[in-house]
């Protein structure tokens, strides 16, 4: 059992290149999300689901798109990458949007110069 | 002012003691509070929920002051491995809106 997966680990972009940040998890969970964390700023949710096929905005949506065709995986796309975007990016899940664990991943460090 | 605040720290207090911290989150509504612990550059991951008659676990105890609007964890003979950075997480009534704080930090010093 994985849990839940990130790739990359590390990435360097320019301003205005596009990039697909990976999630997977194997424990069969509904609900997912994707969050950054910045110094002093805490989690903030971007995008959230609820199952395939059903997406939904979080309090930082703008720049980045989601995608949930299966349970399992639940990719964020950077579409035009700009220096605010320097974050860490973490993954979660958890069984339904009403359970009280939430399962992170590992994290994807992303740099934006 | 933010939804959830907390003390930004660093509490450094030495190997044995009590130390305590507390969060205040700004919607009434609020339903379910929890305690994250997050390691340096690692993800977090859950210490504790919090129940309105407060709950312990081993050194560890959170109670929730609905009143006040505060929760509170308090960690007790306290370890070098309890460093980490401590972050309160609460649940709005709608579900899917899930708020963090931005951690209270805490180094035991040996």
């Amino acid at each position: 059992n994985a849990g839940v997966t990130q790739t990359p680990k590390f990435q360097v972009l320019k301003t205005g290149q596009s990039m697909t940040l990976q999630c997977a998890q194997d424990m069969n969970h509904e609900y997912m999300s994707w969050y950054r964390q910045d110094p002093g700023m805490g989690l903030r949710l971007i995008h959230y689901s609820v199952g395939a096929g059903i997406t939904d905005q979080g309090e930082v949506p703008n720049g980045y798109n989601v995608s949930r065709s299966t349970t399992e995986d639940f990719p964020l796309r950077l579409l035009s990458a700009a220096p605010s975007q320097t974050s860490v990016y973490f993954c979660a899940s958890s069984y339904s949007n009403r359970a009280y664990e939430q399962y992170f991943g590992p994290g994807t460090r992303l740099t934006v110069t | 002012r933010k939804e959830v605040e907390q003390d930004p720290g660093p509490f450094n207090v030495p190997e044995g003691a009590t130390v305590a911290f507390n969060c205040t989150y700004s919607n009434s509504a609020s339903q379910s509070f929890f305690w994250y612990r997050q390691d340096c550059r690692k993800e977090p991951k859950l210490l504790m929920s919090v129940y309105s008659s407060g709950n312990e676990d081993g050194r560890f105890t959170a109670q929730l002051n609905r009143a006040s609007q505060y929760i509170s964890l308090l960690i007790r003979d306290s370890k070098l491995s309890d460093s980490a950075t401590y972050l309160c997480v609460v649940r709005e009534s709608s579900a899917s809106k899930i708020i963090f704080g931005s951690g209270t930090r805490l180094s035991i010093r040996p």
